[in-house]
């Protein structure tokens, strides 16, 4: 199993732009998410899918847009970059029930300029 | 709202000193409480979850509801231990985990 993947590993955008950071996962699990990783502030959540066609929001949603249309794939959408968007994207999958676990991806790392 | 803390953002620590990373938590259910590595520019990996009582590469953390702690604690610390370590927080279901900001830890040769 690949487990959790995530393209591309870097990224540099111009302020304004758009565009789709991907994450695919194939351990079958229902429960999905996106992090942001900033020196001093730790992960937060942007937003999450407990399964095909369900997302909610998590702590810092703004600027962010996902959707879930297969069990495996999570994207998740930049719709106009910022600077203060700069960050380290991780995508986690996570296993269920008395096995808990978040599954990490090597994540993506994004300037915008 | 649920919350977790840890105090330091770096600790320095010595090889073969004995290491505690401090993790506080502000939840008012039953919690589960998880510590995560990573390592330089790798992802995170899981470390240990209180509900398995185990030791992972001589790191222990034991919950105590009391003072609403999960301190990772290593009783000899080694140059292979220098990484990035988060505590989190399940609340419940299969909800995303809640992260602390992290403490970085380096252990100096």
């Amino acid at each position: 199993n690949a487990g959790v993947t995530q393209t591309p590993k870097f990224q540099v955008l111009k302020t304004g732009q758009s565009m789709t950071l991907q994450c695919a996962q194939d351990m079958n699990h229902e429960y999905m998410s996106w992090y942001r990783q900033d020196p001093g502030m730790g992960l937060r959540l942007i937003h999450y899918s407990v399964g095909a066609g369900i997302t909610d929001q998590g702590e810092v949603p703004n600027g962010y847009n996902v959707s879930r249309s297969t069990t495996e794939d999570f994207p998740l959408r930049l719709l106009s970059a910022a600077p203060s968007q700069t960050s380290v994207y991780f995508c986690a999958s996570t296993s269920s029930g008395v096995s808990y676990e978040q599954y990490f991806g090597p994540g993506t790392r994004l300037t915008v300029t | 709202a649920q919350r977790v803390t840890q105090p330091e953002k770096l600790l320095s620590v010595f090889k073969g000193a004995p290491v505690e990373l401090k993790c506080n938590y502000s939840y008012s259910g039953s919690p589960e409480l998880f510590w995560y590595v990573q390592y330089s520019r790798q992802r995170l990996q899981l470390l240990l979850r209180h509900i398995s009582r185990e030791s992972i590469k001589g790191f222990t953390a034991d919950l105590n509801k009391g003072e609403t702690s999960f301190h990772l604690k290593k009783p000899f610390a080694q140059e292979e231990d220098s990484a990035m370590y988060y505590c989190a927080l399940k609340v419940w279901g299969n909800t995303p985990l809640v992260f602390g900001k992290g403490t970085r830890l380096s252990v100096i040769a």
